[in-house]
């Protein structure tokens, strides 16, 4: 059985610029999580989505969104990047919804800001 | 929000030896996380428990819900061990769905 799998893994860009981070959860799994992650601030939540559906999202700004299609694959879009947000950002496939389930990790895509 | 402290935040041990990784939080909650972070990044979920005790070979789990607190226990370690390990519990009336700890180093000489 295939694993969750990110992609990019490493993305640089510049201020100012968007980008798009692409997660595919383990087939039937419904759940996915998006995760920030610096050496500051360590694990952060960003959002998680159920069936197309964004149930929770943390304390981030409206720069931060995503979206989860039918396949339950999901992106991320962070617009008007600052440096700050260069990190790694990991995202977790489940079964069932959040936080009573086991998770499964990405790899991650390290994304750097210039 | 709930708090999650956990602590040591670095410790390193000689291969053998039993290590025991503390994790501790505010607010009642309905199961807790322990997560393993290998250098590189990748993140592997090694329990999730509510109640008592959870064992996977070497590496045991356990809860006391009372007492808001989990230890991670691993028993005649071993170099491959060395990574990072994390709790991560419920956040209760917060907009985060998990609040983590900051994690501790572990490093196993031989």
């Amino acid at each position: 059985k295939a694993g969750v799998t990110q992609t990019p893994r490493y993305l640089i860009k510049t201020r100012g610029q968007q980008v798009t981070l692409s997660c595919s959860p383990i087939s039937g799994h419904r759940s996915v999580s998006w995760y920030q992650q610096t050496p500051g601030q360590g694990l952060q939540f960003l959002f998680e989505y159920f069936s197309e559906t964004q149930r929770n999202k943390g304390n981030f700004p409206g720069r931060f969104s995503g979206r989860q299609f039918s396949n339950s694959r999901s992106e991320m879009n962070v617009s008007t990047l600052e440096l700050g947000d260069s990190a790694l950002y990991l995202c977790a496939s489940s079964i069932g919804d959040l936080p009573n389930q086991p998770q499964h990790f990405g790899d991650g895509t390290r994304l750097s800001i210039l | 929000k709930n708090e999650v402290e956990q602590s040591p935040q670095n410790l390193t041990a000689q291969e053998g030896e039993f290590i025991t990784i503390n994790c501790s939080y505010s607010v009642g909650i309905s199961a807790l996380h322990w997560l393993q972070q290998h250098p590189g990044g990748g993140i592997v979920s090694l329990f999730m428990l509510s109640s008592g005790k959870k064992k996977h070979g070497r590496l045991i789990a356990t809860i006391n819900i009372q007492e808001k607190h989990s230890s991670l226990h691993i028993t005649a370690s071993h170099p491959r061990d060395s990574a990072v390990y994390i709790c991560a519990a419920p956040n209760q009336g917060g907009s985060e769905k998990l609040v983590f700890g900051k994690g501790t180093k572990l490093t196993v000489n031989p």
